[in-house]
């Protein structure tokens, strides 16, 4: 039971690239998140999805997008880095009801 | 939108020593959780607190839900050496589209053995 699946671990980009950050579950939780962590600031929340084919902004969404097509699967998406964006990215699932979230071990990206 | 007040920010203890660390909040939560996050992890959840009030224990931790469900608090007792990390409060109503989590800052904390 591999629990919430975080790739890649570490990714370094230029200002302008894109890329997409990967977060898979293998529990069959309806609740997939998004958060950032900065230095600080504690976790926030940028986006979330309460099933397949519905996500919502949290509360950073600015220069990230989200799809949930499958149960499984909640890819986060930036369409063009900037450094701002340096932090780094949980993913975290939960099950309908249920009382707390499972995070992954997070992506450390650095825009440079 | 909502805020999660956590202090202190940081603490330096010996070990064996006990530990406390509180959460406050503008307004009101029907569930607080605590969390720990190690190094290069991603956070733990280490006790649920669902009931105004509410005292629960796990091991050498004890966590209560405030009365006026706008806090909460989390004790160590007899700290040792792997109880350091950072450790969130966090913040959580259910229903439409509040089953999302609210977090502190975060209390980091360092044993010293």
């Amino acid at each position: 039971n591999a629990g919430v699946t975080q790739t890649p671990k570490f990714q370094v980009l230029k200002t302008g690239q894109s890329m997409t950050l990967q977060c898979a579950q293998d529990m069959n939780h309806e609740y997939m998140s998004w958060y950032r962590q900065d230095p600080g600031m504690g976790l926030r929340l940028i986006h979330y999805s309460v099933g397949a084919g519905i996500t919502d902004q949290g509360e950073v969404p600015n220069g990230y997008n989200v799809s949930r097509s499958t149960t499984e699967d909640f890819p986060l998406r930036l369409l063009s880095a900037a450094p701002s964006q340096t932090s780094v990215y949980f993913c975290a699932s939960r099950v309908k009801g249920g009382l707390g979230y499972t995070f992954g071990s997070g992506t450390r990206l650095t825009v440079v | 939108g909502q805020q999660l007040n956590q202090s202190p920010q940081s603490m330096f203890i010996q070990e064996g020593e006990d530990v406390s660390m509180n959460c406050t909040s503008s307004s009101i939560f029907n569930t607080w959780l605590w969390y720990k996050q190690d190094p290069g992890e991603g956070p733990v959840l280490l006790i649920a607190l669902y009931k105004a009030g509410e005292l629960t224990s796990n091991g050498r931790l004890t966590a209560q839900f405030g009365i006026t469900r706008k806090d909460s608090f989390l004790n160590i007792s007899a700290s040792i050496p792997s109880d350091v990390g950072i450790y969130f409060c966090a913040g959580l109503n259910y229903g439409g589209s509040q089953g999302n989590l609210i977090f502190g800052k975060g209390t980091k904390l360092s044993v010293k053995p």
